[in-house]
């Protein structure tokens, strides 16, 4: 599977859009990115996962670059219970495929 | 709807002992279950994985080991603990739906090992 590269931390003020970026220059045709988060002292919850266009869901949008090499998960309007660490991970489809978690970004969302 | 349980919630457990985490599935048949260890500040380490009854893949070679006696059962053992084993147990479920590769985890095992 590709490996993933987040910045360690980013914050942001209650109330705004929180753009959260991910590099994954090594990605192969097949392969997914995916999106998670971990609040302190819970497992990890899913967010949303994209191929290659653009994804919506209740809790965020995922934009990917069309080289397929970047996104950025988007929380459009951040609230204090976003404040977690949210991992970007790129997994292919086989029924043993995995996902592999990096040490994700920060993101703290300021009052 | 599917449920994901691992007892216990907190462990604490002298160097040395043995150790056993238990985690169900329920709502769900034939899921690939993991386990994940997370030490303290640190990321999520995959430790073992199962697509099915009796079918175990090592990531890391380590003091633990893991068997999947039932199809939504998976246990976590070691034989004697090291200091190095303490940290955050979570045990996870997979849906395969196309594309999909979905993990649910449960709540997790907190293990200080002293």
């Amino acid at each position: 599977d590709a490996k993933t590269t987040q910045p360690p931390s980013m914050d942001c003020a209650e109330g705004r859009a929180a753009n959260l970026p991910c590099n994954h220059s090594t990605i192969s045709g097949n392969e997914y990115v995916y999106w998670y988060r971990q609040i302190h002292s819970q497992g990890p919850q899913y967010i949303i996962h994209g191929l290659k266009n653009n994804e919506t869901n209740e809790m965020a949008s995922l934009i990917i670059t069309e080289d397929r090499k970047s996104s950025t998960l988007i929380l459009p309007h951040a609230t204090l219970r976003d404040t977690a660490v949210y991992y970007c991970i790129v997994s292919g489809t086989g029924a043993n495929s995995k996902l592999t978690f990096g040490k994700g970004i920060t993101l703290s969302v300021r009052p | 709807s599917q449920t994901i349980h691992q007892w216990p919630a907190t462990l604490v457990q002298p160097v040395g002992s043995p150790l056993s985490l238990e985690c169900t599935v329920e709502g769900t048949s034939n899921p690939n279950l993991y386990w994940y260890r997370q030490a303290a500040g640190r990321g999520l380490q995959l430790l073992f994985y199962s697509v099915g009854i009796g079918q175990i893949s090592s990531e890391v070679p380590q003091n633990l080991s893991a068997s999947r006696p039932q199809d939504r059962q998976f246990i976590l053992s070691s034989k004697k603990l090291l200091l190095s084993d303490s940290g955050f147990y979570l045990c996870a479920w997979s849906v395969i739906r196309g594309s999909l590769r979905e993990q649910y985890f449960g709540p997790g095992t907190r293990l200080t090992v002293t």
